[in-house]
């Protein structure tokens, strides 16, 4: 079956513009998880989703970081005003549950420049 | 807070070699520990849990409360091992990952 995919691929940013990064979880798929991966680093947890309830957004680095999950399937991950430092790739992940195996899309790399 | 730490960036083997990749943790309760490898041009997935304890592609990796490591071992490396390996954590009462910064793993033929 398919997995997570995620668009766009790459994106590119002139700094202070709003980004949106999507993503689509595997189907039926309860749980949803966003990260962040700068270069030469392992990914760092955002934020997750069970269903449409943000459950812990602890993670998000500042209030320019939004996400949504509105129906329970398709999340956006927003940007505002973005800034150099937000140059990375973002990973999406879902699972069956809270507690099962996290399955990765390809993740989305942002170039802010 | 919990931590995960892969002390070596780079790690370099020559085919049918031993190989053993390296990850300690801190965690005050009993969490999950996890393998996830990253081949090139690929998606991150999952190598093994040690709630499994299972081996694949020969793989193996115990969990030492006592030295608080989560160790990757492979007795005969390949070639097709190369890749990118990350240690992973996941608290008991919680579902985020926390990842360590990973290990690049060649295999040299």
């Amino acid at each position: 079956g398919a997995g997570v995919s995620q668009s766009p691929r790459y994106k590119v940013a002139k700094r202070g513009q709003d980004v949106a990064l999507r993503c689509d979880p595997i189907s039926g798929h309860v749980s949803l998880f966003w990260y962040q991966q700068a270069l030469g680093q392992g990914p760092e947890f955002l934020t997750y989703f069970q269903n449409e309830a943000q459950l812990d957004k602890s993670g998000l680095p500042s209030d320019r970081f939004f996400a949504e999950r509105p129906e329970g399937s398709v999340s956006t991950l927003k940007i505002q005003r973005t800034q150099q430092e937000d140059s990375a790739v973002y990973l999406c992940a879902s699972s069956k549950t809270g507690g099962e195996t996290q399955y990765f899309g390809p993740g989305t790399r942002l170039l802010v420049l | 807070a919990q931590r995960v730490t892969q002390p070596e960036k780079l790690l370099s083997v020559f085919k049918g070699a031993p190989v053993e990749l390296k990850c300690n943790y801190s965690y005050s309760g009993s969490p999950e520990l996890f393998w996830y490898v990253q081949y090139s041009r690929q998606r991150l997935q999952l190598l093994l849990r040690h709630i499994s304890r299972e081996s694949i592609k020969g793989f193996t990796a115990d969990l030492n409360k006592g030295e608080t490591s989560f160790h990757l071992k492979k007795p005969f490396a390949q070639e097709e091992d190369s890749a990118m390996y990350y240690c992973a954590l996941r608290e008991t009462s919680g579902s985020r990952l926390t990842f360590g910064e990973g290990t690049q793993l060649t295999v040299n033929p």
